[in-house]
C-alpha cells in the first residue's frame, strides 16, 4: 500500500514561534511532491510543487525541502502568524502524474 | 485571480438518489480531477479527465460514478444512486502546467445522504 504520512497531526505554537512539518512517501517511482495551505470554509490553495532531490522552496515565511531518495518533505513557517493557522496538506505524485495521493495533513493552530 | 467554481456548496439528498455536483474548471487549464474528503479521514482521489476522457480513476470511482463534460466549460460528477457512505466533501480541481502550479481547487460540495 502507498502512502503519504505526515506529522504531526497537529500543532499548536505561539505568534513568533518557528515551526515545521514533516510528510513521507514512496521514494520509487516518485514524480512530485505538492504542499498545499486549506484554511477552513476555502479551497486547498497550492503553496509549491516540488520534482527534485535536494529541491528548497520559499514563499515569504514559508519554505519546503525534499528529499526523494529517502522519502520525505519539511515544511517550516518562521515566525509564525495567527494568519497562518490552517491544514497543511502534502500530496504525492508517482511517475504516471494522473493522480495526487494526500496525507492527512498537519492542523496549525498559531495563537496571539 | 481566476477560480475554480463548484455548486452547490451543500446538497442533502436521500439515499438511492441520483445527484450532479457542478464545477466549472480554470477556462485555459487542461487537466481536471474529483476527490473526496470523508470527515476525519484523507482526501481522496476518484477520478482524473484529460483530452476529454478519465484518464485514471479509482477504486472508489466504481459505476455508480460518471463524469463529464458537456460543453468545454462545465465539469460535472454524478452519482446514479447515492449510499450513506457516499456523504463526504467533494473538491473539483483544474491544473495548466502541474510541474509548476500545481491544482487549484473549489471550496468544494458537501454532499449529504440521508
Amino acid at each position: 500500500i502507498l502512502n503519504v504520512e505526515q506529522s504531526p497531526q497537529s500543532l499548536h505554537v505561539q505568534e513568533g514561534d518557528s515551526t515545521n512539518f514533516t510528510c513521507s512517501f514512496p521514494s520509487s517511482n516518485f514524480y512530485a511532491l505538492h504542499w498545499y495551505r486549506w484554511e477552513t470554509a476555502k479551497s486547498p490553495e497550492a503553496l509549491f510543487v516540488m520534482t527534485l532531490n535536494g529541491d528548497e522552496k520559499k514563499k515569504g515565511r514559508i519554505s519546503a525541502t525534499l528529499n526523494t531518495k529517502e522519502g520525505y518533505s519539511y515544511l517550516y513557517i518562521k515566525g509564525s502568524q495567527p494568519e497562518d493557522s490552517a491544514t497543511y496538506l502534502c500530496a504525492w505524485g508517482d511517475s504516471g502524474y494522473s493522480t495526487l495521493t494526500f496525507g492527512k495533513g498537519t492542523m496549525l493552530l498559531v495563537s496571539p | 485571480e481566476p477560480e475554480v467554481t463548484q455548486t452547490p456548496s451543500h446538497q442533502v439528498t436521500q439515499m438511492g438518489q441520483e445527484v450532479i455536483l457542478r464545477c466549472v474548471p480554470i477556462s485555459n487549464h487542461l487537466y481536471f480531477y474529483w476527490y473526496r474528503q470523508i470527515l476525519g479521514q484523507k482526501v481522496e482521489f476518484l477520478v482524473s479527465f484529460y483530452n476529454n476522457e478519465i484518464s485514471e480513476k479509482s477504486e472508489i470511482f466504481d459505476d455508480q460514478f460518471s463524469v463529464e463534460r458537456p460543453d468545454g466549460s462545465n465539469f460535472t460528477l454524478k452519482i446514479r444512486s447515492t449510499k450513506l457512505e457516499d456523504s463526504a466533501m467533494y473538491f473539483c480541481a483544474s491544473s495548466g502546467d502541474r510541474e509548476a502550479y500545481g491544482y487549484t481547487f473549489g471550496s468544494g460540495t458537501r454532499l449529504t445522504v440521508v
